[in-house]
């Protein structure tokens, strides 16, 4: 999974609970991604980050929101989560130098 | 923004014949198409991509041709095997002064029927 980590892998929560979902590069890389999947629909585009403090939204970036302080480090967090986000999440990066991106072993997120 | 469609949703093949999937985007400048497959429980994973300046590309038993005007690219398998059962996803991108988000496609669901 070209060195991306991400956590927890599963995790079941109760309705207007904060969760916070991690990924974790070792790559160096300058691009990150956060997209969700879910049946019938692919996967889509929650919010990305160009450079550390540096993000924008995606499709479907309500009720989420990012923060990247370092490299290495990009994560999504739902304030307040909703059965709605019950989902697999994401998370890839890319470099400036390409356009390839690189996905990580998912999360699995389940609001009760 | 940018659409893309992929056909058929769920594909059947004998062992040893041939798979082709196909997506149609919507953005003509879109200039990067990746296709990813994703095994149960996995991140998606990269098998073959191509640009705009490139008409069509090959890697062992996966092929990929690219129309540009008429906007759409299709992946080949062929030879199929087992363990080429999976999820496929097309994407679109406008590569240009760095990575950009990638705009998928729905997914085949391809079983390979020994």
């Amino acid at each position: 999974d070209a060195g991306i980590t991400q956590s927890p892998r599963h995790k079941v929560t109760e309705t207007g609970t904060p969760v916070t979902l991690r990924c974790h590069q070792t790559e160096n890389h300058r691009y990150m991604y956060w997209y969700r999947q879910d049946p019938g629909h692919g996967l889509r585009l929650i919010h990305y980050s160009y450079g550390v403090k540096d993000t924008d939204k995606g499709e479907v970036s309500d009720g989420y929101s990012v923060s990247r302080s370092k490299t290495e480090d990009f994560l999504l967090t739902l304030e307040s989560a909703t059965s709605s986000q019950t989902s697999v999440y994401f998370c890839a990066i890319g470099t400036s130098r390409t356009d390839t991106q690189y996905f990580g072993p998912g999360t699995r997120l389940t609001v009760l | 923004g940018e659409n893309v469609e992929q056909h058929p949703s769920t594909l059947s093949v004998q062992e040893g014949d041939s798979a082709v999937i196909k997506c149609t985007y919507s953005d003509s400048a879109s200039n990067y198409f990746p296709w990813y497959k994703q095994e149960l429980g996995k991140g998606p994973q990269l098998i073959i991509d191509i640009r705009s300046n490139v008409g069509e590309k090959k890697d062992q038993r996966i092929a990929v041709t690219l129309n540009k005007t008429a906007k759409h690219f299709s992946l080949h398998i062929t030879e199929t095997q087992p363990e080429d059962s999976a999820v496929y996803f097309c994407a679109a991108s406008v590569y240009g002064a760095g990575n950009t988000p990638l705009v998928f496609g729905k997914g085949t669901r391809l079983s390979v029927i020994a």
